[in-house]
């Protein structure tokens, strides 16, 4: 069985610092590609950050302008989000998304329970 | 640029069925989604990948009551003999060269 589990979220101030992991299981981590998709309050989901099965090439959405990093231990099956400079508006559950088939990139099938990260003063 | 729009909101009454719609941009007509459900205080569950020719492919345990099909820019996911259980956000996914693109989700309400 896939799992994707989350942690790494909390309360932060505005511009500080924050480091999510996803710890997967049940799958060959290293051929697939990875996501990372967030949720505000009462919103809807929004896509954050994408990097390929051999972490070579990676994208983000253009609003988090060069603050997230994302990255993963293909060794540890772990897929990692650092966050800086982070806004209140950032304040939003953080899902760890898998693509839906080994080397490729497009849909999710694959969803953690999301961590919850806080940033208020 | 790639958009995909879905109502705010749709309902429908316990054992009827009721037909989502997700449409795409234009000029991105041939594009295949994804269809999530989001239950109430749960992460997303995914349900499905649909083509542009309407074939699809649904996620583990999900039920035959949950199907989908396309016409044009449309993509429809249809839900049949409704359960309280699907009450929940359902939200439509694509994606282009270097982004990934969601819809703004239709809230489902059972009667």
């Amino acid at each position: 069985e896939v799992q994707l589990v989350e942690s790494g979220g909390g309360l932060v101030q505005p511009g500080g610092s924050l480091r999510l992991s996803c710890a997967a299981s049940g799958f060959t981590f290293s051929n697939y590609e990875m996501n990372w998709v967030r949720q505000a309050p009462g919103k809807g989901l929004e896509w954050v950050s994408y990097i390929s099965s051999s972490g070579s090439t990676i994208y983000y959405a253009d609003s988090l302008k060069g603050r997230f990093t994302i990255s993963r231990d293909n060794a540890k099956n772990s897929l990692y989000l650092q966050m800086n400079s982070l806004r209140a508006e950032d304040t939003a559950v953080y899902y760890c998304a898998r693509d839906g088939a080994p080397y490729s990139s497009g849909w999710f099938d694959s969803w953690g329970q999301g961590t919850l990260v806080t940033v208020s003063s | 640029q790639l958009v995909l729009t879905q109502s705010p909101s749709a309902s429908a009454s316990l054992g009827a069925s009721v037909k989502l719609t997700c449409t795409l941009s234009s000029g991105h007509s041939s594009y295949a989604i994804a269809w999530h459900q989001q239950q109430p205080e749960k992460g997303p569950r995914y349900l499905m990948k649909l083509n542009s020719d309407g074939s699809h492919s649904k996620g583990d345990g999900i039920p035959d009551r949950f199907s989908g099909s396309s016409s044009g820019a449309e993509r429809y996911l249809t839900i049949s003999s409704l359960q309280s259980e699907d009450e929940a956000d359902y939200y439509c996914q694509t994606w282009g060269t270097v982004n990934w693109v969601f819809g703004g989700g239709t809230k489902l309400t059972v009667l």
